[in-house]
């Protein structure tokens, strides 16, 4: 069966504009995640989804970051007035809980 | 919040050589994932496991509950196990469902 995708797999953008990320999860998945990682680091939590709303975004930075699930299935995560520290690989990840989450391939962003 | 604790950082050896990865956290958890990315690659999910031991052809993972520890083991390592091991937890003592919390990573190279 498909896994998670995610649209683009790279974007590179200027500083101070805006973007949108996007994640397709698993048929079925109840549960999604928005993680970041940075070049050699671990990701990093951003937001969890149950569903329509957010359970948990204490991982988002600022309030320049903004996520949405709107029919519980399809997420985009938006960036406005991007940062060059915002470079970084956005990854996606769905679950069934309490089943183990799956990652998508990641959308590498570079902000010039 | 958990914190996650990997060891060895990097990790260098032979062809054929039995290869241990360890990883300490510091809250009570539902279950501990074991990731592997390869370089420029996607994450996969290896293992999650809540108590005891699993195995998946050359892939051990233990889990001690009591000593918040857990180790991933390679048995007769080949090159193409080289990539990054992660270790990972939920962000919050029990969480079946929350956002997960990362260790830096191991760095595996195995030489021919």
């Amino acid at each position: 069966g498909a896994g998670v995708s995610q649209t683009p797999s790279n974007k590179v953008t200027e500083k101070g504009k805006y973007v949108e990320l996007r994640c397709d999860p698993i048929s079925g998945h109840t549960a999604l995640y928005w993680y970041r990682q940075s070049l050699g680091q671990g990701p990093e939590f951003l937001i969890y989804f149950q569903g329509t709303g957010a359970a948990d975004d204490s991982g988002l930075p600022n309030d320049r970051f903004f996520a949405v699930r709107p029919e519980g299935s399809v997420s985009t995560l938006k960036i406005q007035r991007t940062e060059r520290g915002d470079s970084a690989v956005y990854l996606c990840a769905s679950s069934l809980p309490p089943d183990t989450q799956y990652f998508g391939p990641g959308t590498r962003l570079t902000v010039l | 919040k958990n914190e996650v604790e990997q060891s060895p950082q990097n990790l260098t050896a032979q062809e054929g050589e039995f290869i241990t990865i360890n990883c300490s956290y510091s809250v009570g958890i539902s279950a501990l994932h074991w990731l592997q990315q390869h370089p420029g690659g996607g994450i996969v999910s290896l293992f999650m496991l809540s108590s005891g031991k699993k195995k998946h052809g050359r892939l051990i993972a233990t889990i001690n509950i009591q000593e918040k520890h857990s180790s991933l083991h390679i048995t007769a390592s080949h090159p193409r196990d080289s990539a990054v091991y992660i270790c990972a937890v939920p962000m919050y003592s029990g969480g079946g469902a929350d956002g997960l919390t990362f260790g830096k990573g191991t760095h595996l190279i195995i030489q021919p």
